[in-house]
């Protein structure tokens, strides 16, 4: 069974510019979970999508954006990139949410961002 | 709102000695718990889950945890340690209808 896939790996974009990244669930899982690494604040949690449905949604600004499509594919919109928003975005899929021991969540490798 | 505490950002062992990477959490009703390890330029990947079924969870790689509620803690352990497990490791917590929250990580040198 394939893992999570997401593209692109690296991009590099400039401030002000906006950016889209994409997830590919594994098949099956309905819960997309995106979340933001840095060194400095570790992982934090933007969204959680199921079934096409915002179900959480973290402490970001609303540059952040996210939505799910019937295949559960996702993707993640940042708008007006700022020099903050340098990270690893982690996209985690699993079968019925966060929220669930019995549905643990499944990592891609990540989109590095660099914003220049 | 629960938390986790991780307890060193770094822990270096030599290889064969005993891992021991701390992990304290806070949460107002029983939490599910778990640890995660990182490997460079990868996402994140899970080596074990407690569930309340047992306080001594066994993981992947010979890693486990205890669960320790008097405590509140869920310390990870393996008892060789090896190069290969050199990477960053994460503890995370939620209860109930909430997402996983992580702790900072703590990364694990292995000498030889």
């Amino acid at each position: 069974k394939a893992g999570v896939t997401q593209t692109p790996r690296y991009l590099i974009k400039t401030r002000g510019q906006q950016v889209t990244l994409s997830c590919s669930p594994i098949s099956g899982h309905r819960s997309v979970s995106w979340y933001q690494q840095t060194p400095g604040q570790g992982l934090q949690f933007l969204f959680e999508y199921f079934s096409e449905t915002q179900r959480n949604k973290g402490n970001f600004p609303g540059r952040f954006s996210g939505r799910q499509f019937s295949n559960s594919r996702s993707e993640m919109n940042v708008s007006t990139l700022e020099l903050g928003d340098s990270a690893l975005y982690l996209c985690a899929s699993s079968l019925t949410g966060s929220g669930s021991y019995n549905s643990p969540l499944h990592f891609g490798n990540g989109t590095r961002l660099t914003v220049t | 709102a629960q938390s986790v505490t991780q307890l060193g950002s770094h822990v270096s062992v030599s290889e064969g000695a005993l891992v021991l990477l701390r992990c304290n959490y806070s949460s107002s009703v029983p939490p599910y718990l778990f640890w995660y390890v990182q490997y460079p330029n990868q996402g994140l990947q899970l080596l074990l889950k407690y569930t309340s079924a047992a306080t001594l969870v066994k993981g992947i790689n010979g890693f486990e945890a205890e669960f320790k509620k008097s405590e509140t803690s869920f310390h990870l352990t393996k008892p060789s340690a090896h190069m290969s497990d050199a990477a960053e490791y994460f503890c995370a917590v939620f209860s109930g209808n909430t997402p996983l929250v992580f702790g900072k990580g703590t990364r694990l040198s292995v000498i030889a």
